[in-house]
């Protein structure tokens, strides 16, 4: 069953602006990443941070990651609409021989 | 860089027929899986391969055969289609099982089956 559970379900913001998503999972776990998917492409790994860690830099992408509440998030600053695809957290179970476990996506669009 | 190339990007079956998706990445990883992807439901696990010579149940394995043909290929057979198993199926690869080393995955651009 999916581990992962992204908010919102879409998000629609404008060029320029932050974009915020927010990622729940219910099992302890190694580590956590996030993909992104262009649409009719395959996912692409954009960052991965472990348990240990609280925060992660790449770029515009900044995500944090809350292993007490079981949570993280992906903040893209400064968006471009080239930013638009669907987003993915994926959880590494910390029992383990683990794969990664996706959750259901966050749709960003960035209009011009 | 090729990385994950699957085929074929599309297919469409009528019900009962069988199928093989293949797959092949050039990175020289050990790990490779099968996903399919479907509206609102994120990526699930098919089976996976950990190593050459192994291979694994994932979450949603039943109506699926697979094969490890060597460190570079492996295929999905699909024995007797049925219309719920009409998805997009994604092949990816990794150095290892992404626990403990934290391995990140790659993944081919999709293969788009419709059962009829």
């Amino acid at each position: 069953s999916q581990q992962g559970e992204e908010d919102p379900q879409a998000l629609s913001i404008q060029e320029g602006e932050n974009a915020t998503m927010n990622c729940s999972y219910k099992t302890s776990i190694n580590n956590l990443q996030w993909y992104r998917q262009n649409s009719g492409r395959g996912l692409v790994h954009l960052i991965l941070i472990r348990s240990n860690e609280r925060e992660k830099h790449s770029g515009r992408l900044r995500v944090t990651l809350d292993t007490s509440k079981k949570s993280s998030s992906l903040l893209i600053t400064a968006s471009r609409a080239a930013d638009t695809a669907s987003y993915f957290c994926a959880t590494v179970e910390n029992s383990g021989y683990s794969t990664l476990t996706f959750g259901k996506g966050t749709m960003l669009l960035v209009s011009p | 860089n090729a990385g994950v190339t699957q085929t074929p990007k599309f297919q469409v079956l009528k019900t009962g027929q069988s199928m093989t998706l293949q797959c092949a990445q050039d990175m020289n990883h050990n790990s490779m899986y099968w996903y399919r992807q479907d509206p609102g439901m994120g990526l699930r696990l098919i089976y996976y391969s950990a190593s050459e010579g192994t291979t694994d149940k994932g979450e949603v394995p039943n109506g699926y055969n697979v094969s490890r043909l060597n460190k570079r290929e492996f295929s999905l057979r699909l024995e007797s289609a049925a219309p719920s198993q009409t998805s997009v199926y994604f092949c990816a690869s990794s150095e290892a099982v992404p626990s403990g080393a934290g391995n990140t995955i790659y993944f081919g651009e999709g293969s788009w089956l419709t059962v009829v």
